[in-house]
């Protein structure tokens, strides 16, 4: 079945880096997203990348995709207390979207 | 410009009881997904709409039932509602001929007691 995998949690020093790795299983994704949520909120598109591509940068954010190994990577650089959410990789294609649990990311001083 | 609209906010229902779920979607989209958040988990997907059809559909019951408008704008509607189906409810936009990039609303809170 489809399934997405996602560590639940990451601790950051504010201004390091963070890296939130995510492992899916659907091959037949045309896209992969990274959504944001904060709490109470719905969910905000970050960033996405298309299943050709190995990498796409916008901004602090940088995608990483191995599509041989379905291993999709999230890097936040510069890492700020506004920064502190909840973290969904949600491979998709026309249709649905199949989410993770998501990784809670703490952004401490 | 407007974003992906829903209502109510919040809502609480006893169990059995039925509701419906209102989301517009962002300007210039004319599909809408509907999702499920239970607490402490990912979103799942439960049906998208359009051209007012329904196009597909996620492991959910037919006690979920949706519409969509002329204006592009659904509904979602729950009947015999159940303890379970307390959870956050996720309406996402998007253009057909741009699909990739799907926009949630803030969701509507619902809590079945």
């Amino acid at each position: 079945g489809e399934d997405v995998e996602q560590s639940l949690f990451l601790s950051v020093r504010e201004g390091d880096s963070s890296v939130i790795n995510c492992t899916y299983t659907d091959s037949s994704s045309t896209y992969l997203y990274w959504y944001k949520q904060e709490p109470g909120a719905g969910l905000q598109l970050l960033t996405y990348i298309f299943s050709n591509m190995d990498m796409k940068q916008d901004q602090r954010l940088t995608v990483l995709l191995n599509k041989k190994d379905k291993h999709l990577s999230l890097r936040i650089a510069d890492t700020q207390t506004g920064d502190s959410a909840i973290y969904f990789c949600a491979p998709g294609g026309y249709n649905k979207l199949i989410f993770g649990a998501g990784t809670r990311l703490a952004v401490h001083p | 410009d407007a974003g992906v609209t829903q209502s109510p906010t919040h809502l609480i229902k006893t169990r059995g009881q039925q509701v419906t779920l209102r989301c517009s979607p962002k300007s210039g989209h004319d599909t809408v997904s509907w999702y499920q958040q239970a607490l402490g988990q990912g979103p799942q997907f439960i049906f998208q709409y359009y051209e007012e059809e329904e196009r597909q559909r996620g492991n959910f019951p037919d006690r979920f039932s949706g519409h969509q408008f002329p204006n592009y704008s659904s509904e979602l509607n729950v009947n015999a509602l159940l303890l379970g189906d307390s959870a956050l409810y996720l309406c996402a936009s998007s253009r057909r001929t741009n699909y990739y990039e799907q926009y949630f609303g803030p969701g509507t809170r619902l809590t079945v007691t």
